[in-house]
């Protein structure tokens, strides 16, 4: 069972080029999270959304209730920007994750 | 800043043993839960602790068993270590519900 769905599995990306990776879930949710993950283990949160749109810098997520998909978009993207991007839904106590999206990009 | 720190970074452990892998977290938050992340994969719950004493099994319990009787560390316990319990393995905690999540650093962790 896959509750939550991620697009591209792996991306591979010039410095400063747009980048996007979607996000499809399944399940009735509270709310979408949206991690990075750096070599080494470490997951640190980048977004928790409900609706809408949030901004951080370079980086934009946007979520779409009724179609049950979010996006991450990445705007000029740097190579520390590479890292795995995984998706997250919340719903009751519970979590449920993408498999990630592991981005790389090449100065 | 929140803070959540695992036992250890790098474990090696025979088949047979008993590990112990604990985690504590400093922000007071209710939940506390433990994952474990391999290739393709992705991250797949063990289990969680929505308060002290209380757990509820995730989506792979078998072989693992846990112990929450502080509210601030978590415990999780490989009764008998199998090779094929061989992951990386991450512990994070979050304020109620489904609000962020604060994830520690991670316990790779090695069975031979």
């Amino acid at each position: 069972k896959n509750e939550v769905e991620q697009s591209p599995q792996n991306l591979t990306a010039q410095e400063g080029e747009f980048i996007t990776i979607n996000c499809s879930y399944s399940v009735g949710i509270s709310a979408l999270h949206w991690l990075q993950q750096h070599p080494g283990g470490g997951i640190v949160s980048l977004f928790m959304l409900s609706s809408g749109k949030k901004k951080h810098g370079r980086l934009i997520a946007t979520i779409n209730i009724q179609e049950k998909h979010s996006s991450l978009h990445i705007t000029a993207s740097h190579p520390r920007d590479s890292a795995v991007y995984i998706c997250a839904v919340g719903t009751g106590n519970q979590f449920y994750f993408g498999t990630g999206t592991s981005l790389t990009v090449i100065p | 800043d929140v803070k959540v720190t695992q036992s250890s970074r790098y474990l090696v452990k025979r088949t047979g043993e008993k590990v112990f892998l604990e985690c504590v977290q400093d922000m007071d938050h209710e939940n506390m839960f433990w994952y474990r992340q391999d290739p393709g994969l992705g991250l797949r719950l063990i289990y969680f602790s929505y308060d002290v004493k209380m757990k509820e099994k995730g989506d792979i319990p078998e072989g693992y068993s846990v112990s929450r009787e502080k509210k601030e560390r978590f415990s999780l316990i490989l009764e008998s270590a199998s090779t094929n319990q061989t992951s990386m393995y991450l512990c994070a905690s979050s304020l109620q519900g489904v609000y962020e999540q604060y994830f520690g650093p991670g316990t790779r962790l090695t069975v031979t």
